[in-house]
């Protein structure tokens, strides 16, 4: 059981270069999310969806872009990368998002360095 | 907005002593509550969660007890290895207030020495 998958692990980019950080769940959730996580500032919700076709923001989105074409992909855009986003980068699921008791899964991050 | 607060670290006990971590939240609604554990350089996992108040947690010798009147969500251990050097966060999960979103504490982190 994969559970949640990012990739890639480690990445150095270059400011004003754009990638994508692609996240799996094989556990059919519709609820996905990502967060940043920066020393000292806890975890912060970067985007989240419901659903396939439904995302939002969170409390960090800006620079940020997602889509969901499927119940199983969540990637995370970033458009035109800054050194403030150097940051670790996590991907999360759960079965919904309408059920506060349902356990949210993490992957195992994707360290991104911006030069 | 929903917010939860835990004590700053880093906590440094010796093995086999008491820990304790206080975290409190504020939140609308009937909020779940959680203890994550990250160990270093690896992903966040959980340890524990209650999903409603005087509900207690329970995992690998940790409990935490939900505790409506006082809002706190309090991780407990009574004796502590080396191997529970982690990062621990506190979290609550609110189909009201947070949109069913994890809202994180910064987090404790936590060294044992033996």
């Amino acid at each position: 059981n994969a559970g949640v998958t990012q990739t890639p692990k480690f990445q150095v980019l270059k400011t004003g270069q754009s990638m994508t950080l692609q996240c799996a769940q094989d556990m059919n959730h519709e609820y996905m999310s990502w967060y940043r996580q920066d020393p000292g500032m806890g975890l912060r919700l970067i985007h989240y969806s419901v659903g396939a076709g439904i995302t939002d923001q969170g409390e960090v989105p800006n620079g940020y872009n997602v889509s969901r074409s499927t119940t199983e992909d969540f990637p995370l855009r970033l458009l035109s990368a800054a050194p403030s986003q150097t940051s670790v980068y996590f991907c999360a699921s759960s079965l919904t998002g309408s059920t506060s008791g349902n356990t949210i899964y993490f992957g195992e991050g994707s360290w991104l360095t911006v030069v | 907005g929903d917010s939860v607060t835990q004590m700053e670290g880093p906590v440094t006990l010796s093995e086999e002593a008491f820990l304790t971590i206080n975290c409190t939240y504020t939140a609308t609604g009937y909020p779940s509550l959680f203890w994550y554990v990250q160990y270093p350089g690896e992903g966040l996992q959980l340890l524990l969660k209650a999903t409603k108040a005087d509900d207690k947690g329970s995992n690998k010798g940790f409990e935490a007890t939900y505790r409506k009147e006082t809002t706190s969500f309090h991780l407990e251990k009574g004796s502590v290895q080396v191997s529970d050097s982690a990062v621990y966060f506190c979290a609550l999960r609110s189909y009201g207030g947070s949109q069913g979103n994890l809202i994180f504490g910064k987090g404790t982190k936590l060294s044992v020495k033996p």
